[in-house]
């Protein structure tokens, strides 16, 4: 039974524009997200995080959303690169219940040049 | 100087045979963990440690036996292995084991292949 769900397995995108991946979950209680991003033979490495408390949390190209009542947060990239081309993992846990991090299945951007 | 390190990268085994993957940090966290990829892509944890003590045990197959000599290495052994368990497994570490803003860093992953 999959909490975290990402239902796009993949996503293609040209250079500059906007990427938007979404991950959707199940479990009420989770109040802290987190996207990764992995590029091939390489494990995955942290890119940024929200908690529960806001909706909203920027990182220089990066910005994820939080939609608690619909259960859904979004990872919108701005302007796309090609180096960002990577699969991209969503995550959710409950604070202080041990870091047990449920994750998607990853959703595959493609950014062409 | 990688953070977290694993090995061997590939394990190629035949079933029924007894396999280790090896797994340390240099981070300084107090955190161990062993994730599983499984055939549709998800990750799902396995085991996690802190300060050597274990923390999380997921409903795993007891031929699956983590081993953590100090904080800054847990390796994981698996007995009898099945068809079933080839998959890529990650090891991953973290500061603590439940706070806020809490992440974790990976290894590079270990693909295992039963045949």
């Amino acid at each position: 039974d999959q909490q975290v769900k990402q239902n796009s397995p993949s996503l293609s995108v040209q250079e500059g524009r906007i990427s938007i991946l979404n991950c959707d979950y199940t479990n009420s209680m989770f109040d802290y997200f987190l996207w990764y991003k992995k590029y091939p033979a390489e494990g995955p490495t942290f890119l940024i995080s929200i908690s529960s408390i806001k909706d909203k949390n920027e990182d220089g190209r990066f910005t994820v959303f939080l939609n608690k009542s619909a259960k859904h947060l979004s990872l919108h990239i701005v302007p796309s690169q090609p180096g960002d081309s990577a699969v991209y993992f969503c995550a959710a846990s409950r604070i202080n219940n041990f870091n047990k991090f449920y994750f998607g299945s990853g959703t595959k951007l493609n950014v062409k040049p | 100087d990688t953070a977290v390190s694993q090995t061997p990268k590939y394990l190629v085994t035949q079933m029924g045979n007894d396999k280790s993957i090896k797994c340390e940090q240099n981070l300084g966290h107090d955190t161990m963990y062993w994730y599983k990829q499984d055939s549709k892509k998800f990750l799902k944890i396995m085991f996690s440690y802190n300060n050597k003590e274990l923390i999380i045990n997921e409903t795993v197959p007891n031929r699956f036996s983590p081993k953590s000599p100090d904080k800054a290495h847990l390796n994981l052994h698996i007995n009898s292995l099945e068809l079933g368990d080839s998959a890529v497994y990650f090891c991953a570490s973290s500061q603590a084991f439940g706070g806020a803003n809490e992440k974790l860093f990976f290894g590079s992953g270990t693909q295992l292949s039963v045949l």
